[in-house]
């Protein structure tokens, strides 16, 4: 199984900044996304992080809201752009691989936008 | 769509059983997979199933009938560090991604 990092683990920022939150996976994998959970509430998938291309978003997602780069195949970022308090969140990160193809989650990023 | 289907929440006893029920609807289906979230941490993989029946790992077991839309994740022995969020999780045809459920919360009791 796939070993994830991601870092900060945490953060508190102004409004209307920016953060970067960085994702290693320890191996190669096809698969990268990005996930949103709110304390208590379900995951909520942001995007799908493609590697050498344009990412692909969900619904209500869009790219200069939260930029994501995939430079490689073990290496991730999203951009929480021009933060709001409404942004505050727990941001995850996970990748696709192991035996049945299943989804492994790095330990998350706890922001906070005041 | 998806349309998973779990219960909010549970409550049980240490050292009981507890099934946790899973519904849902899908194109073209690809895998069920539970998980298990405790307060504060990510997700982690419990269990898979692709074809009818039971898988047992240890205290945990999960069931799947596909003709039925319907899984259950089944914790025997509950110990009180079993409290945390279960998730149910299916894939699909042509998704890169699992469609995940809202989570059923389970508090263990002494």
């Amino acid at each position: 199984s796939a070993v994830i990092s991601q870092k900060p683990s945490r953060d508190i920022c102004q409004r209307g900044t920016s953060l970067t939150i960085q994702c290693q996976v320890d191996s190669q994998v096809t698969m990268m996304f990005w996930y949103r959970q709110q304390p208590g509430q379900s995951l909520t998938l942001i995007a799908t992080a493609n590697q050498g291309s344009e990412a692909t978003y969900e619904s209500g997602f869009v790219i200069d809201k939260f930029p994501i780069s995939r430079p490689n195949l073990t290496f991730s970022t999203l951009t929480v752009s021009n933060m709001s308090p409404e942004d505050s969140s727990i941001y995850l990160c996970s990748a696709k691989g192991g035996a049945y193809n299943e989804q492994f989650f790095g330990p998350g990023t706890r922001l906070t936008v005041l | 769509g998806q349309n998973i289907d779990q219960p909010t929440e549970m409550t049980a006893t240490e050292g009981a059983i507890v099934q946790i029920n899973c519904t849902y609807q899908t194109s073209g289906f690809n895998g069920l997979f539970w998980y298990q979230q405790h307060a504060g941490e990510a997700p982690t993989f419990l269990s898979y199933n692709v074809l009818d029946g039971l898988e047992e790992k240890g205290r945990f077991s999960s069931f799947l009938s596909r003709s039925k839309g319907y899984s259950y994740l089944l914790l025997k022995e509950l110990q009180m560090k079993d409290s945390a969020s279960y998730l149910c999780a299916v894939g699909e045809t042509g998704a890169n991604n699992l469609f995940f459920g809202t989570g059923t919360r389970l508090t263990v009791i002494p």
